[in-house]
C-alpha cells in the first residue's frame, strides 16, 4: 500500500497570505490528524478528521482550520500567515476506528513564512 | 491532561552496543496506548514500536524492545545491536483508547550513534 502523501513537500509564503496544505491518507484510513512541529514547541496536534467530521482539536487560533472530503483526504489551511506559522506539518492516518489505531505519518510540508 | 515527559534530550551510543531511552508520561486513565516513533533527518515519522496499557507482556519489534511498568507510569525503548541507521530523533507519545484522543508528544530525544 501506498504511505500518506502530502502536498506540496515545501511552500514559501509571506506574512498575511494564506496556505493550503493537501493530506492523503493510506488507502482504507479514514481519519486523518494533523500536528505541527517547531523547535521550540515540539509536535503539538491541531486537529483530527473521522469520516469528514472534526472529532478533536488542539488548542490553536481560528486561523488554522481544516476539512476532510468523502474520499479521506484531508486539507489543513492557514489564513492570515504569521511568522511563527514557520513549521513543519505532519498529516497521520489511522484505520477505522480512532483512539485504536496506530497512526501513520506522511513526510510532512515544510512551510516557511517571510 | 495527559503528558509526556522525555528527560534526555540527546544520548549517544557506541554501534553495536545498547541504548535504553526513557521516557514517563502522567495520565489517569486505564486504558490507552504508547507509542515510539522515530524521525530521521528525512524528517519522515516512522512507527519503531508500540504497546498497549492492557497487555503486561513488553512489546518487541527485532531490536527494539520496550520496558513498560504501568503502575510508575514508565515505557522506555531498548535499542539492541544499535546501527548507524538508528540514528535519529525519537518521540515518545500516548493515545487514549477514547474514541476522541489525540497523539501527546514527548519533546524528543536526540540518538547518535558512534562508529
Amino acid at each position: 500500500k501506498a504511505g500518506v502523501t502530502q502536498t506540496p513537500r515545501y511552500l514559501i509564503k509571506t506574512r498575511g497570505q494564506q496556505v493550503t496544505l493537501s493530506c492523503s491518507p493510506i488507502s482504507g484510513h479514514r481519519s486523518v490528524s494533523w500536528y505541527q512541529q517547531t523547535p521550540g514547541q515540539g509536535l503539538q496536534f491541531l486537529f483530527e478528521y473521522f469520516s469528514e467530521t472534526q472529532r478533536n482539536k488542539g488548542n490553536f487560533p481560528g486561523r488554522f482550520s481544516g476539512r476532510q472530503f468523502s474520499n479521506s483526504r484531508s486539507e489543513m489551511n492557514v489564513s492570515t500567515l504569521e511568522l511563527g506559522d514557520s513549521a513543519l506539518y505532519l498529516c497521520a492516518s489511522s484505520q477505522v476506528v480512532p483512539g485504536t489505531d496506530t497512526q501513520y505519518f506522511g513526510p510532512g510540508t515544510r512551510l516557511t513564512v517571510l | 491532561a495527559q503528558t509526556v515527559t522525555q528527560s534526555q534530550p540527546e544520548m549517544s551510543v557506541q554501534e553495536a552496543e545498547t541504548v535504553t531511552l526513557s521516557c514517563t508520561y502522567d495520565t489517569s486513565e486505564s486504558d490507552y496506548y504508547l507509542f515510539w516513533y522515530k524521525q530521521p533527518p528525512s524528517r519522515q515519522m516512522i512507527l519503531v514500536i508500540r504497546q498497549e496499557a492492557y497487555k503486561q507482556q513488553n512489546a518487541t519489534e527485532n531490536r527494539f524492545s520496550v520496558n513498560f511498568q504501568k503502575a510508575a507510569k514508565s515505557f522506555s525503548l531498548k535499542i539492541s545491536d544499535s546501527q548507524l541507521g538508528d540514528a535519529a530523533m525519537y518521540f515518545c507519545a500516548y493515545r487514549s483508547a477514547g474514541a476522541n484522543s489525540k497523539l501527546t508528544f514527548g519533546k524528543g530525544i536526540t540518538l547518535s550513534v558512534r562508529p
